[in-house]
């Protein structure tokens, strides 16, 4: 596609719920970022995908947070048992993973728990 | 530890000169970049330093000082169009993601 692409771009869960945010990459982008963006904050880096590395979890908040990249393109970041505070715009960008290569972002999965 | 700084908001109005500071902490620095976002909208790149000096494009300019740990953004001829927050962001030596700081919000007004 012509850009990043998340799906869904809005997810109302009950707390407790499950749930998977997917993210489609830029076609042939090896880095595959997800930040995290509560209302009126800044960007909130939790986990980076680079070729074939191991991916960088360091941002993840806690075990409830996974995420998987498969064949090198689709993401998909899972939040078990999801809490109130988890509410956010969850945000994806890839590129080419070059150092100062720009982010592209997808539009964001905006998640509300209740 | 790993920070940066930045106001968390600035106002002007048309036509000015703004500038958006931001003073970082990080080991291995390798560059700074600038991200523009509108309400509801996505991050948008618009520039990298990863040398000392000052980078421009059209309107919008950028300045990274590493002995000092500091840039800018520095936005001309202000327009209604670019209230929005900008965001400063650095990586690292070691090849991490792109951390980013909290957020400036400008408020352009007439």
């Amino acid at each position: 596609g012509a850009g990043v692409s998340q799906s869904p771009s809005n997810k109302v869960t009950e707390k407790g719920k499950d749930v998977e945010l997917r993210c489609d990459p830029i076609s042939g982008h090896t880095a595959l970022y997800w930040y995290r963006q509560s209302l009126g904050q800044g960007l909130e880096f939790l986990i980076y995908f680079q070729g074939n590395s191991a991916p960088d979890k360091s941002g993840l908040p806690s075990d409830r947070f996974s995420a998987e990249r498969t064949g090198g393109s689709v993401s998909t970041l899972t939040i078990q048992r999801t809490q109130q505070e988890d509410s956010a715009v969850y945000l994806c960008a890839s590129n080419g993973g070059n150092k100062g290569s720009p982010l592209h972002f997808g539009n964001g999965t905006r998640l509300t728990v209740t | 530890g790993q920070s940066l700084e930045q106001p968390s908001e600035v106002t002007a109005v048309e036509g000015a000169i703004v500038q958006i500071n931001c003073t970082y902490q990080t080991s291995g620095f390798y560059g700074l970049s600038w991200y523009q976002q509108h309400d509801g909208g996505a991050p948008t790149f618009l520039s990298y330093n990863a040398l000392d000096g000052l980078e421009e494009t059209g309107r919008f300019s950028s300045f990274l000082s590493r002995s000092d740990s500091y840039g800018y953004l520095l936005l001309q001829e202000l327009q209604m169009k670019d209230s929005a927050s900008y965001f400063c962001a650095f990586d690292n030596q070691a090849g991490t993601a792109l951390i980013f700081g909290k957020g400036t919000t400008l408020s352009v007004s007439s």
